[in-house]
């Protein structure tokens, strides 16, 4: 089977942009995941998705939201671009919600807010 | 809020040597994930504990998880240069909603 695949796998934007990033789930799995991963904060989870609805949601403001797709495809996206936000955001899919099961990662997407 | 610790952060060790990661969580978690991550890469999970006092090995791995299922640790034994990466704990607590990981282990492997 393919893995998960991330698109665009890097991407420069400015402070008060917006962004959409692309997750392309393993063929039959239904739940995606984000997280973010910055050197001071490590690697913590955004939100998750299953079955088109979010099911689990992390720390983070409003302004980082996301979608499901019926075919299991997410977007995440951020609005308002801060500095800080500059990251590697990361997928992982999963069979099953609620973090039960082996979570498959995908390469990442890393963002630079300049 | 919720913390989970790993120690240490960084390790350096000599090819053949042991080495061991703890994971400490501030409060009780339903499971324990390890995960590897090598440098430029993306976490890459390695096993999942679910019972109090859980041990399980793969290879030179072993992983237990504590009897309050709050703490973990990820053993490794004759250390190679291909066990070089940051190696990461991560739990939901009991009923939560959240998936929760630890600040990492960066294992280095001198050959």
């Amino acid at each position: 089977k393919a893995g998960v695949t991330q698109t665009p796998r890097y991407l420069i934007k400015t402070r008060g942009q917006q962004v959409t990033l692309s997750c392309s789930p393993i063929s039959g799995h239904r739940s995606v995941s984000w997280y973010q991963q910055t050197p001071g904060q490590g690697l913590q989870f955004l939100f998750e998705y299953f079955s088109e609805t979010q099911r689990n949601k992390g720390n983070f403001p409003g302004r980082f939201s996301g979608r499901q797709f019926s075919n299991s495809r997410s977007e995440m996206n951020v609005s308002t671009l801060e500095l800080g936000d500059s990251a590697l955001y990361l997928c992982a899919s999963s069979p099953a919600t609620g973090f039960a099961d082996t979570q498959y990662f995908g390469p990442g997407t890393r963002l630079t807010v300049l | 809020g919720q913390q989970v610790m790993q120690i240490p952060q960084y390790q350096h060790v000599q090819e053949g040597e042991d080495f061991t990661t703890y994971c400490n969580s501030s409060t009780t978690l339903s499971n324990i994930q390890w995960y590897k991550q090598r440098p430029g890469g993306h976490p890459v999970f390695l096993i999942q504990l679910v019972k109090s006092g859980e041990v399980k090995k793969q290879k030179r791995l072993t992983f237990q998880f504590g009897e309050a299922k709050k703490n973990s640790s990820l053993h490794i034994t004759a250390t190679q240069t291909t066990d070089v990466g940051t190696y990461f704990c991560a739990g939901p607590t009991a009923g939560a909603n959240n998936l929760f990981f630890g600040t990492g282990t960066r294992l280095t492997v001198i050959p």
